[in-house]
This record gives C-alpha cells, structure tokens and sequence, in this order.
C-alpha cells in the first residue's frame, strides 16, 4: 500500500513566519507534487520534483519554494507567510518519469494564517 | 484560463439512481483523464481513469466516458449509495519535455440521499 504522510494535519502561523510544510513517500516513487485547495478553486499545482534535486514550478509557485534533498521527502516552504496563503495543502507522489496515470496524495495540512 | 471544467459545484441524487458527473477540457493533447474522490479532511483518493486514445473504460459501478471531439469527459455512478457522497474531482495529465503534471477542476460535491 502507497503511504504519503505530511507533518501536520493542521498548522497556525503568524503573518511574517516562515513555515515548512513535510511530505514522505515510502514508495520510492521519482515524482512529487504540493497542491493547495480551495473552495470553487480546485486543486492548483504549486510546484512538482520529478527527482532528487529538480523541482519544476507549477501554476501558482509565487510566494513558495521547494526542498528535495531526498527521494522520499519533498518540503514545501512558505518564506514568509501572509493570510491568503490561508489553504489545505496536499502532497502527492506518482512513480517514474512518464508513466501510470495514478498519483497518490497525503491527508492534507490546513494552514491557517493569522 | 481554466483548462480544466468542472461547471457543476453540486448534485443531488437519490440512492440507487444513477450519478452523473460532468468534465470539459480545453487542451486536446492531455493524454490521460482521471477522477479523483475526497472526503472532508482527508487526501483525494483515485477512482479511475481513461486513456485519450479509449471513449470508455469500467470498474464496477464507475464507469467514465471520453468524448474527444466535445472534450468532453463525464463519470457515471450506478447504482450510486450513500457513501458515495464527497467531492468528485476530475483531473487531466500533460506531458511536456518528459515530464507530466495533473490539471484538476473545482470539483463537484455529489450528495446521494438515503
């Protein structure tokens, strides 16, 4: 079975903080994606690693960045959080290159920003 | 630009009957369509998928059904039951430069009525 686990279930941070949002994948899967949610806006792709050290920005990177140092973690970091970075934030992974069409996501994180 | 289209936020059906669920796309090289179903505070979890090169494809009481001239793609449900009940998103893979990402729509909340 394909686990994806992310750091926190739920997280409030101030205006200003850097934040560090964790996702682990233990099925060797090459790619990873960081998602947010919200409502009537769907899933937009913040940023995807298809590996180690390579990140390719998605639709909305603006006001992120990504760390993959390991195959199996992919750190999504907000440099200085503002409110309408206020989300739920999903982790994904999927296996090889271009391959089978399926990814795999985590529970989510529910950032709250004050 | 909403490459992706989910135009129905909502739909109610009642148990037994047939769910019927909508997705139009703008880009004729996705390669793969996926729907994806969530429940609150929990991950998407994947339900199935098509091949751009099938009209049809089923598993169990899921079928989707890819109509690439229209592009368009919608997700049948039969007989749909109570835990079915969540949000249906339906999401389209783009490869480029050996690579792909997944575009997601808004999603459509299907509540199936006991």
């Amino acid at each position: 079975d394909v686990k994806v686990t992310q750091s926190s279930r739920y997280l409030v941070k101030r205006t200003g903080e850097k934040v560090f949002l964790e996702c682990v994948q233990d099925m060797d899967h090459e790619n990873m994606f960081w998602y947010r949610q919200d409502p009537g806006l769907g899933l937009r792709l913040i940023y995807f690693s298809y590996d180690v050290k390579m990140k390719e920005k998605g639709d909305i990177p603006e006001g992120y960045s990504v760390s993959r140092e390991k195959k199996e973690r992919f750190s999504l970091i907000l440099e200085s959080a503002s409110t309408n970075q206020t989300s739920m934030y999903l982790c994904a992974s999927s296996p090889e290159r271009v391959s089978k069409e399926t990814q795999y996501f985590g529970p989510g994180t529910r950032l709250l920003v004050l | 630009d909403q490459q992706v289209k989910q135009n129905s936020p909502s739909l109610s059906v009642q148990e037994g009957r047939i769910s019927i669920l909508n997705c139009d796309y703008t880009n004729s090289m996705f390669d793969y369509f996926l729907w994806y179903k969530k429940y609150p505070a929990e991950g998407p979890t994947f339900l199935i998928s098509i091949s751009s090169i099938k009209d049809k494809n089923e598993d169990g009481r899921f079928t989707v059904f890819l109509n690439k001239s229209a592009k368009h793609l919608s997700l049948h449900i039969v007989p749909s039951q109570p835990g079915d009940s969540a949000v249906y998103f339906c999401a389209a893979r783009a490869v480029t430069s050996g690579t792909y990402k997944y575009i997601f729509g808004t999603g459509t909340r299907l509540k199936v009525l006991a």
